[in-house]
């Protein structure tokens, strides 16, 4: 069975003040890692796919990393509108029987204080 | 691109009566998409699989026959709560699978904004 472990579960920081959040996971056959943005009372924003370890994908303030045992999502100078829970989510081979399913993890909330 | 809507956003309902949301992928053509149920300030929990033209995949503990799905189209899939009860309310959010093709690996899932239900 699929797991994924997200830490920490909240984590304040200053405006400006880098931090990285981690997801550890347990699957079958890696066919991918996805990193989420959920904002209260909306849908997950999609982020990143990383496939194989080693990889590396940015995007404005935000860097995704993946081993074969966790993946991290750098934060860099972080502002106020980066606040928001961030929840990382598995696919392997035995999602579903071709189903693609995703396997979540319970998220980090991030709050950034101006 | 990969853009899915949800409608409607908010309902509130009388116990007893059924509710029907709307999934659709507005820019691209879904195979697969997926129902979630979200409880405040937890994760999301998948409730059902669903592709076109066939059967939906429920996971287990889900009544099927209390969430209906139906996967009609590549761009559309509806979730009808029949016969609501307060404990069916909660945030209920679809995703839709878009291949990558030519890319080994797994695919990406994008999501729509939800629909909040109330059910007095």
């Amino acid at each position: 069975e699929d797991q994924v472990t997200q830490s920490p579960e909240a984590l304040r920081l200053q405006e400006g003040e880098s931090s990285s959040l981690n997801c550890s996971y347990t699957v079958s056959g890696l066919r991918g890692l996805f990193w989420y943005r959920q904002d209260p009372g909306k849908g997950p924003e999609f982020l990143f796919t990383l496939y194989s370890a080693g990889e590396e994908k940015e995007k404005e303030r935000l860097k995704a990393t993946l081993t074969k045992k966790e993946s991290f999502l750098h934060i860099t100078a972080p502002k106020p509108e980066d606040s928001a829970t961030y929840l990382c989510a598995v696919q392997g081979d035995n999602s579903g029987a071709g189903s693609y399913q995703l396997t979540f993890g319970k998220g980090t909330k991030l709050s950034v204080i101006p | 691109g990969a853009v899915v809507s949800q409608h409607p956003s908010w309902v509130i309902c009388k116990s007893g009566t059924s509710v029907k949301i709307e999934c659709r992928s507005l820019d691209f053509q879904a195979t697969t998409m997926f129902w979630y149920r979200q409880f405040p300030k937890q994760s999301l929990m998948l409730m059902a699989t669903s592709n076109e033209g066939s059967k939906a995949t429920y996971e287990q503990g889900v009544e099927k026959d209390k969430f209906l799905i139906n996967h009609a189209s590549l761009t559309l899939s509806t979730l009808t709560v029949t016969s609501a009860h307060p404990e069916d309310s909660s945030f209920y959010i679809c995703s839709a699978r878009r291949g990558s093709p030519g890319l080994a690996g797994g695919e990406t899932q994008y999501f729509g904004p939800g629909t909040r239900l109330l059910v007095l």
